[in-house]
């Protein structure tokens, strides 16, 4: 059912790389969300936008970045990867609204060594 | 500040055994409730959700949760487990003051014996 993309959906990279998670959903959905799940760990918002040139940041501070040009697109990146940073990664979009559903991408599963 | 308490990191039950999953919540203003599923390797899905109207909320695969405001708590229930009900499921909160983005829980793993 859910037409939102994440790719790569697994990622090993060493420390110092540049990296962007790519995210990408098809519902024309106003909303989209970045959050970062570690086992056994709340799911923590790190990054929303409610629409073109829109961003926020999350409950959970993060270093990485986000971007919104285009209605279906919302790239995460991080400048320089460090270990700190080996999570899963999961966009999700929705409607605009306190009570929406939100759809989520697979999520991608990022390693920095 | 909202917040969410899922009782149990991990719950294991026989296959048409009751499924109960424990969710207690912490809001100051009316809440908005939710319990989503997450299936190894996919994203998470939205099972059901609580806006105010109904006490009993039924969703989907026969899962059903109940909004006690007296005892801030919304567990999810099934009468009887299947085996394809393994997953993760994770309680969430959203209100007017968290602009609609929803506070998860750690999340519970539930296991189904044959």
């Amino acid at each position: 059912e859910a037409d939102i993309y994440q790719t790569p959906r697994y990622l090993v990279i060493g420390t110092g790389k540049k990296i962007t998670l790519e995210c990408s959903q098809t519902m024309g959905h106003d909303k989209m969300y970045w959050y970062q799940q570690d086992p056994g760990m709340e799911l923590h918002l790190i990054h929303y936008s409610y629409g073109v040139n829109s961003t926020e940041k999350g409950d959970l501070s993060s270093e990485s970045t986000v971007s919104r040009i285009r209605t279906e697109h919302f790239p995460l990146t991080l400048e320089s990867a460090r270990p700190s940073h080996t999570s899963q990664y999961l966009c999700a979009s929705s409607e605009q609204g306190f009570t929406e559903k939100l759809f989520f991408g697979s999520g991608t599963q990022l390693s920095v060594l | 500040a909202q917040s969410v308490t899922q009782l149990g990191s991990h719950v294991s039950v026989s296959e048409g055994a009751l499924v109960l999953l424990r969710c207690n919540y912490s809001s100051s203003v009316p809440p908005y409730l939710f319990w989503y599923v997450q299936y190894p390797n996919q994203g998470l899905q939205l099972l059901l959700k609580y806006t105010s109207a109904a006490t009993l909320v039924k969703g989907i695969n026969g899962f059903e949760a109940e909004f006690k405001k007296s005892e801030t708590s919304f567990h999810l229930t099934k009468p009887s487990a299947h085996m394809s009900d393994a997953a993760e499921y994770f309680c969430a909160v959203s209100d007017r003051r968290s602009q609609g983005n929803l506070i998860f829980g750690k999340g519970t793993k539930l296991s189904v014996k044959p």
